[in-house]
């Protein structure tokens, strides 16, 4: 099944304590990317990847790091969270940018 | 900046009536554009896409695209309580980035 995976689905964290949510695609997509949703402000985009090893920033992408090392998985990192970040996280991909993106069921970050 | 702006309703439709859902767009680049339906808890997943301007229309989803007003619809022809979500609209603007729409909450009414 063409799927997009994400995990934790939920993590309840301290202030400061490194975090990694994965993401991993089994479409063989290029574009990837993580969007935080936060009620009243919609989807808003951290980061995207076009390919392997090649990653940029989206609208909100500060206190986040993604990577790209492999097609398929697009972890994203919380080097130090804080309650600023406690929101709603979906992963997507696409098989290129212009394409429809597939989005995995999300992951619910509560940071105290 | 650009922009994509939804009116955020609820917009409430009586069962078997025609729900209409509107977006703008400031970014005279774009080329394409999705709509997702979301349920409340869920992922956003794809109703439609478009490309040219005019009429797309899938099952009960029609698609309307007015480049040249910057204006994209979505029209539910005999809106079921199913169709009851947040509907996204996010242009394609030709680069990586996506801005998506804060979205319009639909309420059918049974």
């Amino acid at each position: 099944e063409a799927q997009v995976t994400q995990n934790p689905r939920y993590l309840i964290t301290v202030t400061g304590k490194k975090l990694t949510v994965t993401c991993s695609q089994n479409m063989n997509h290029e574009y990837m990317s993580w969007y935080r949703q936060d009620p009243g402000l919609g989807l808003r985009q951290i980061y995207y990847s076009m390919n392997v090893e090649v990653t940029d920033k989206g609208d909100v992408p500060e206190g986040y790091k993604v990577s790209r090392k492999e097609k398929r998985n697009f972890p994203l990192i919380l080097e130090s969270p804080s309650p600023n970040q406690t929101s709603l996280y979906f992963c997507a991909s696409s098989l290129e940018r212009n394409q429809p993106q597939h989005f995995g069921d999300g992951t619910r970050l509560s940071i105290l | 900046q650009k922009e994509v702006e939804q009116n955020s309703g609820p917009l409430s439709v009586p069962e078997g009536a025609i729900a209409s859902l509107n977006c703008t767009y400031s970014d005279r680049g774009s080329q394409s554009f999705f709509w997702y339906r979301q349920y409340s808890g869920k992922s956003p997943e794809l109703i439609m896409f478009i490309y040219s301007n005019g009429d797309k229309e899938d099952g009960r989803f029609t698609a309307q695209l007015n480049k040249a007003s910057q204006y994209v619809s979505l029209l539910i022809r005999d809106s079921q309580p199913s169709d009851s979500a947040t509907y996204l609209c996010a242009p394609d603007s030709g680069t990586y980035k996506y801005i998506f729409g804060t979205g319009t909450r639909l309420k059918v009414l049974a």
